[in-house]
Parts: C-alpha cells; structure tokens; sequence
C-alpha cells in the first residue's frame, strides 16, 4: 500500500528523445509535487498542484511539462531531453499547501532516476 | 543562489553518542525550517520541523535548535542510533509560503557506527 508511488525507478534514455514520468498517491491528498536532485544533490521544486490546478512553476524550462488529470496523479513530461536533465525526480503530495505545519507535511516518492546518454 | 546549505556532506558517529548536523540559511524571509530523513533508494521523509518564531523544538531523541542571528539551525539526535545512518536535508519555507515550496539544503549523510 505505497503511499506515493512513481515509475519508471529508473530511465535511461538519449538524447532527443521524449520521455514521462507518472507519479500516484492514495493519501488523498490536494497537492502534488516535483522536485529534481540535481548533481550537487540539491532538492529544488519544479511545480506544485491543487486540486489539480499549477499553484507553483519555478524557472524550468518549458520542455518540462506536468500534467495532472485528477487529485491522485502528476505526471511529468519532458521533451527533446539534454544531458543535463539527467538527475533523480522526486514526487511528493501533502493534504494541504503549505509545506510546514502537520496538516501540510510533504510525502515523498521513491524517486526516478533519469540518465540521459 | 543556495539560500540553505549543509556544508558538511557527511558525518560518521559512534552509537550512544550525539549527531549534531548543521544546516545555514542566507534569506530572512523563511517563516518554517524543516528537517527530512532519506535512505538510499527511497524519498524524504518528514522528522521534525521549528517555526522561526521559536529556538528550540524537542521530539523524543530529536532536538533541532535554530539560532536566527546567525541563520543557523542544528539537528541534534541523542543518543544516536545505527538505524539513524541516512541523509539528513534541512529545508525552509518561504513565509510568503507560495503554495508549499520549500527550499532544500544538499543533506548531510550520517553514518552511525556500532
């Protein structure tokens, strides 16, 4: 009964190509997120949903691109990957926006790691 | 424009005695600091959180100390436990809190040793 779930764990894909990567919750849970660890291990968000609408879209290039068809899922797509996309895409939901208090404390995936070639 | 940061990767201590991990932040504007828990193949996991209009907040063997003059805040775990080794993220919220971002240090791995 996995709280936050995401596949693939792994991609390895070249350059160029397309690629998605979907997340699940069955916390019940409004909001939904994206986070890269990057080479220096660094956690930034990319994009956070409510209800199913974008309330946060950091400075990410727009060949990323989140899709969310209901509360329980966010997608990730990415177009025309490049080498520096390479890095571990963390999932997370909370009950609530906000981050901080109980009521908004985020659940994370296990992570997928992509590798472009 | 790391705003929190861990400037110790790693941290190795013996079972029984204390971890203390570092975190330092450079904008005044966070309203919550947070510290996560990760093993290796898994996501963060929340542990325990300080709001920044307090300086010390206590759950069981976890203590975290924010001392904001300095923009510094400390997870102490005593006593430490080998079960504690993974990698400790300290993180903060913005208080203008823009739907839940929150700001990620690097982490620092402990390694508890029996």
């Amino acid at each position: 009964d996995t709280a936050v779930s995401q596949t693939p764990k792994y991609l390895v894909t070249q350059m160029g190509n397309d690629k998605s990567i979907k997340c699940e919750q069955n916390l019940g849970h409004d909001t939904m997120y994206w986070y890269k660890q990057d080479s220096k291990k660094f956690l930034k968000i990319m994009f956070s949903y409510n209800n199913k609408e974008l309330i946060i879209n950091e400075t990410v290039p727009n060949r990323f691109s989140p899709k969310s068809p209901d509360k329980a899922h966010l997608n990730l797509h990415i177009n025309s990957l490049e080498l520096g996309d390479s890095a571990v895409y963390f999932c997370a939901s909370s009950p609530e926006a906000g981050g901080a208090t109980p009521e908004e404390t985020q659940y994370f995936g296990p992570g997928t790691r992509l590798l472009v070639l | 424009d790391q705003q929190v940061k861990q400037n110790s990767p790693s941290l190795s201590v013996q079972e029984g005695r204390i971890s203390i991990l570092n975190c330092d932040y450079t904008n005044s504007m966070f309203d919550y600091f947070l510290w996560y828990k990760k093993y290796p193949a898994e996501g963060p996991t929340f542990l325990i959180s300080i709001s920044s209009i307090k300086d010390k907040n206590e759950d069981g063997r976890f203590t975290v100390f924010l001392n904001k003059s300095a923009k510094h805040l400390s997870l102490h775990i005593v006593p430490s436990q080998p079960g504690d080794s993974a990698v400790y993220f300290c993180a903060a919220r913005p208080f203008y809190n823009q739907g839940g971002k929150l700001i990620f240090g690097q982490g620092t791995e402990l390694s508890v040793k029996p």
